[in-house]
């Protein structure tokens, strides 16, 4: 079935510091990728839509400045939290979907960020 | 606008009995599709189970089958013969064309087995 790999899965760093997460698609091609924000005990939150070789489509309310996407391949997508601060501390998780129209997002483990 | 709704916060079961789990959508396209997800408290999101609008079968996959009532607009997932692994979140997701292959995402529901 198809893989998609996240890392780091857990991340705690330094208020002021920037964090990258990598989100790959093992064994399947991407164009479009998805990175969601979770909340303890609330549903996913859609943040931005990762387009390859665009820029990325930010949900309302997503400031772009501070979570840069970069959709450089058709298996890889990056989010980089920038000057990171407690309050961004969170549950990050990406998805990815095959070509088709019934398939499914697939998604990475996540990744739970920690800022001090 | 889409919207999916998932008014169980929290349910609980017997081992080995059978639970179902509500999902009601909203939407306004022809074409789309139903999804539901499982989440362990490990935090990944395991996809369980598709059911096409078009579909005129009820979706099966196991141990789990999607009650596909499109009058109604409902997409209930049951559970059959529950295990104690079962215990996690349970998300109904709903992607539309229109949407760019977007997903949206119910609320989550709860599911506690019990021995």
């Amino acid at each position: 079935g198809a893989v998609v790999s996240q890392h780091p899965s857990w991340v705690i760093c330094k208020s002021g510091t920037s964090v990258k997460i990598e989100c790959r698609s093992l064994d399947f091609q991407a164009t479009t990728m998805f990175w969601y924000r979770q909340f303890p005990k609330q549903s996913l939150m859609l943040m931005a839509t990762s387009n390859e070789g665009s820029k990325a489509t930010y949900e309302q309310g997503v400031e772009k400045d501070k979570f840069l996407i970069n959709h450089a391949s058709l298996t890889l997508s990056t989010l980089t939290v920038t000057s990171a601060h407690p309050e961004d501390s969170s549950f990050y998780i990406c998805s990815a979907k095959p070509t088709g129209i019934n398939q499914p997002q697939h998604f990475g483990d996540g990744t739970r960020l920690s800022i001090l | 606008a889409q919207k999916i709704t998932q008014t169980q916060p929290g349910m609980f079961v017997q081992e080995k009995e059978a639970v179902t789990l509500d999902c009601t959508y909203d939407t306004s396209d022809q074409s789309y599709g139903l999804f539901w997800y499982k989440q362990p408290s490990s935090g990944e999101m395991i996809f369980l189970i598709y059911q096409g609008s078009y579909d005129e079968q009820n979706a099966t996959e196991g141990r789990y089958s999607l009650n596909f009532q499109k009058a109604r607009k409902s997409a209930n997932l049951v559970i059959s013969a529950s295990q104690l692994g079962d215990s996690a979140m349970y998300f109904c997701a709903m992607r539309a064309p229109n949407t760019g292959n977007q997903f949206y995402f119910g609320t989550g529901t709860s599911l506690t087995v019990i021995p």
